[in-house]
């Protein structure tokens, strides 16, 4: 079955740290690639996406994510984090296969982030 | 961001009453979905709608009833439900179902069943 896998459940930084979030998924075909992000009371909003081209793609709020085609991954990162980042990231994949095609997520991982 | 509006924020219902949760997208999109978010648990695509037709049903009770009156507009119905069904109610929606665009997600609705 196909699946998305996020390695860490929480996360704790201190402000200025760097981040890297674990993604991997399990399909072996084209996929589209998603990282979204959930702010304390807030909805669930889109961070950044991959369809194709360039595999490390650029989004919001100073955040990156690189597409691995071999290990199956789209981690995601920043290097300098703030208070303001603390939010549960969720990873999502979308396997090609023509006409419907779903969005699986991951688990997600809660980052707080201290001053 | 008012794309997507979701109501009731909020909903307590007993395992025997009938209650519907409403989702309404202003993006002029086509497909439309509902998810369940359950701690720690991934988000459970529930249904989704193209173009008012139901395209997925995915394994879900039949205590959850969906309705897609018009493109713009998704109901999920709800009736003898289990307090297991507590859970966030995610509405989202999308320009279509081919992955080739972002769903856009609704505020949700936190539905505790007593």
């Amino acid at each position: 079955a196909q699946s998305v896998s996020q390695h860490n459940h929480h996360v704790i930084l201190s402000e200025a740290a760097s981040l890297e979030l674990g993604c991997n998924y399990s399909y072996g075909g084209t996929v589209n690639l998603f990282w979204y992000v959930q702010y304390p009371g807030q909805h669930l909003q889109l961070l950044l996406k991959y369809f194709s081209g360039d595999p490390l793609v650029k989004g919001i709020k100073g955040f990156e994510a690189e597409f691995i085609k071999s290990k199956f991954s789209f981690n995601l990162r920043k290097p300098s984090v703030q208070w303001s980042d603390t939010a549960e990231y969720f990873c999502a994949v979308s396997p090609f296969s023509g006409g419907y095609n779903k969005l699986i997520f991951g688990a997600g991982t809660r980052l707080a982030v201290h001053p | 961001e008012t794309g997507v509006t979701q109501t009731p924020r909020h909903l307590v219902m007993g395992m025997t009453n009938k209650k519907s949760l409403k989702c309404e997208q202003h993006l002029g999109h086509n497909a439309m979905y509902w998810y369940k978010q359950s701690a720690k648990k991934p988000l459970e695509l529930m249904f989704v709608y193209s173009l008012e037709e139901r395209v997925e049903n995915n394994s879900v009770p039949s205590r959850f009833s969906p309705e897609c009156p018009n493109s713009s507009h998704l109901f999920l119905h709800l009736h003898t439900l289990q307090p297991e069904d507590s859970a966030l109610y995610l509405c989202a929606s999308s320009q279509d179902t081919t992955g080739s665009y972002e769903q856009y997600f609704g505020p949700g609705t936190r539905l505790t069943v007593t």
